[in-house]
């Protein structure tokens, strides 16, 4: 695709609901990263995913936090069981390979009321 | 522990001047380091790589130098202009590709 897009671009949940978020990034990056941003901070790594391998998932603040890229493009980050804390800026980037140009989809604004 | 530290602190300048935004870490050892520009809003956008072996590195009015001793780099728009105006974020590789950010510094040029 032309740049990396990220689905919904809103998401409104209630506590205890699980919730998914969908990156699909540019076509042919290998590399995708997935991070959480908060009003006035930088954004946060949660995980990154090398074709379709997770060499790191460090950054997933719980075991609630998942993500997946079975066919090496499209990505889905889940959280299960939403708290209010989880409410933030959910950013996706990709990049031709680990160490280049990361290129930043919109991101999916997530609210946990 | 490990930190990346950006000025926290909003810079003003007046328009002409040279801009410079600094970023210090502690306990990485970073291969490469990034700057990335963020509008209200917007996600990040790349501005410029310098690697570990790079002591400076120039693309149009902007300039980074990367000192692996000091543990710091410098960030520098030279005739700085209202459309600079945006928070400029420092990010540096964290071991693998692991990329990790500061918080960023805000930066607003007055004409």
């Amino acid at each position: 695709g032309a740049g990396v897009s990220q689905s919904p671009r809103y998401k409104v949940t209630k506590r205890g609901q699980d919730v998914t978020l969908r990156c699909d990034p540019i076509s042919s990056h290998a590399t995708l990263y997935w991070y959480q941003q908060a009003l006035g901070q930088g954004p946060e790594f949660l995980t990154y995913f090398n074709y379709e391998a997770q060499p790191d998932k460090s950054g997933l603040p719980s075991d609630r936090f998942s993500a997946e890229r079975p066919e090496g493009s499209i990505s889905t980050l889940t959280i299960q069981r939403t708290e209010q804390r989880d409410s933030a800026m959910y950013r996706c980037a990709s990049s031709p390979g680990g160490g280049e140009t990361q290129y930043f989809g919109p991101g999916t604004r997530l609210l946990v009321l | 522990s490990q930190k990346i530290e950006q000025n926290s602190e909003a810079l003003n300048i007046q328009e002409g001047k040279t801009a410079t935004l600094t970023c210090n870490y502690t306990n990485y050892s970073p291969a490469y380091l990034q700057w990335y520009r963020q509008d209200p809003g917007r996600g990040p956008v790349f501005l410029l790589l310098i690697r570990e072996n790079e002591k400076e590195k120039r693309k149009e009015r902007l300039k980074v130098t990367f000192d692996t001793t000091l543990k710091q780099s410098l960030f520098h728009i030279t005739a700085s202009q209202p459309a600079d105006s945006a928070t400029y974020l420092c990010a540096l590789e964290g071991g693998g590709f692991k990329t990790i950010f500061g918080a960023g510094t805000r930066l607003f040029v007055k004409a």
